[in-house]
């Protein structure tokens, strides 16, 4: 079967860093998402991995390996509006989106 | 960069009436639009892939007959839940990619259903 795991929910304090972790197995891989989804809102897009290494992006970095089935998603200098749910998805042979559960990320001042 | 409105954001209905949510793209074209559901604290779990002239694709386990889609235009896709019960309550999103884009990027807001 597919499978995307990631952590249910962490914690960190305003101003740190924070890595939230995605492992997966699918069939085929073409590409993995993050998205960051507030509460009682539509996810809204982050970053997209293909190729192993960091791709970085103001406070948000994400890296990819394909060959251990792992990203992660690095949130630096956090701010109390980065509290939020963080959905790891990956785009399997038949193009189409396994979804993670979600990381709920508690910002604390 | 391109938008996705899907509207209502919130209803409310009676059990056994149906609720139609709409799903547009502003400003681009959208070949494939897709439906999604999401419980709480759950992922995201696709019900539908939309394509526009065709009939849509309906994921197993998704009743075709009681989530009808309808993808009539490039920029509007709609899904009428039939006959709604109160396990038909959650959060319904929509999504669309913009032609000749590989990621999936663009989210309606949502819509909150709750039958009563």
């Amino acid at each position: 079967g597919q499978n995307i795991d990631q952590p249910t929910e962490m914690t960190a304090t305003e101003g740190a860093i924070v890595q939230i972790n995605c492992t997966y197995q699918t069939s085929g891989f073409n590409g993995l998402f993050w998205y960051q989804q507030h509460a009682g809102e539509a996810p809204t897009f982050l970053s997209y991995n293909v190729l192993d290494g960091l791709e970085e992006k103001g406070r948000f970095s994400s890296f990819l390996s394909r060959s251990k089935g792992y990203s992660y998603l690095l949130l630096k200098e956090l701010q109390m509006k980065d509290s939020a749910s963080y959905l790891c998805a990956v785009k399997d042979s038949n193009y189409q989106l396994i979804w993670g559960a979600g990381t709920k990320l508690i910002i604390k001042p | 960069g391109a938008v996705v409105s899907q509207h209502p954001s919130r209803v409310i209905c009676k059990s056994g009436t149906s609720v139609k949510i709409e799903c547009r793209s502003l400003d681009f074209q959208a070949t494939t639009m897709f439906w999604y559901r999401q419980f709480p604290k759950k992922s995201l779990m696709l019900m539908a892939t939309s394509n526009e002239g065709s009939k849509a694709t309906y994921e197993q386990g998704v009743e075709k007959d009681k989530f009808l889609i309808n993808h009539a235009s490039l920029t509007l896709s709609t899904l009428t839940v039939t006959s709604a019960h109160p396990e038909d309550s959650s959060f319904y999103i929509c999504s669309a990619r913009v032609g000749g884009q590989v990621t999936e990027a663009f989210f309606g807001q949502g819509t909150r259903l709750t039958v009563v």
